[in-house]
């Protein structure tokens, strides 16, 4: 039962546009939500979060939107760079559980 | 640098080998985490260990047996492993409700 779901494998984009990766869950109870980057032979970093009672969360260049409703969060990176090129992943929690599930990731490639 | 460290980073063992990954944090943190990345799938939980004590068991097969001795180790001890299981095996620790931190992983073939 896959409750977080990254439907894009991947994504390409231009240095200095921007670049959005999309996330969707399945299961109500979650309120908290992460982002992570994954660059090839290193574990994932965390990126950037959002609570449930927030529908936007911004840092530099990374924001989160989250839209409770539809179940569905998004990052935006603006402006992307090459730097950037890695894989995201989405993933998602309750705040009192440490049951944290993972997207399967979408690999951004920002080209120069 | 994380505050996650796992050994060995690359693992290459035969189907009747046993052998045991381990992870060390020394972030305070009182959850720790096994997951297991296979390609294209996702980072699938596979155990969680709150407080040394294992809260979550994802139907894993009993050909891994993880381990909790205190709050700043884990270790996921293998034995008869099947080529299917080779993966990365990611460690993270977190506290509750934090992010969570992960080590590099353990890149594991099973020949």
């Amino acid at each position: 039962d896959q409750q977080v779901k990254q439907n894009s494998p991947s994504l390409s984009v231009q240095e200095g546009r921007i670049s959005i990766l999309n996330c969707d869950y399945t299961n109500s109870m979650f309120d908290y939500f992460l982002w992570y980057k994954k660059y090839p032979a290193e574990g994932p970093t965390f990126l950037i979060s959002i609570s449930s009672i927030k529908d936007k969360n911004e840092d530099g260049r990374f924001t989160v939107f989250l839209n409770k409703s539809a179940k569905h969060l998004s990052l935006h990176i603006v402006p992307s760079q090459p730097g950037d090129s890695a894989v995201y992943f989405c993933a998602a929690r309750r705040w009192d559980n440490n049951d944290m599930r993972f997207g399967a990731g979408t690999r951004l490639t920002v080209k120069p | 640098e994380t505050g996650v460290t796992q050994t060995p980073r690359h693992l290459v063992m035969g189907m009747t080998n046993k052998k045991s990954l381990k992870c060390e944090q020394h972030l305070g943190h009182n959850a720790m985490y096994w997951y297991k990345q296979s390609a294209k799938k996702p980072l699938e939980l596979m155990f969680v260990y709150s407080l040394e004590e294992r809260v979550e068991n994802n139907s894993v097969p009993s050909r891994f047996s993880p381990e909790c001795p205190n709050s700043s180790h884990l270790f996921l001890h293998l034995h008869t492993l099947q080529p299917e299981d080779s993966a990365l095996y990611l460690c993270a620790s977190s506290s509750l409700g934090g992010e969570a931190f992960f080590g590099q992983g353990t890149r594991l073939t099973v020949v």
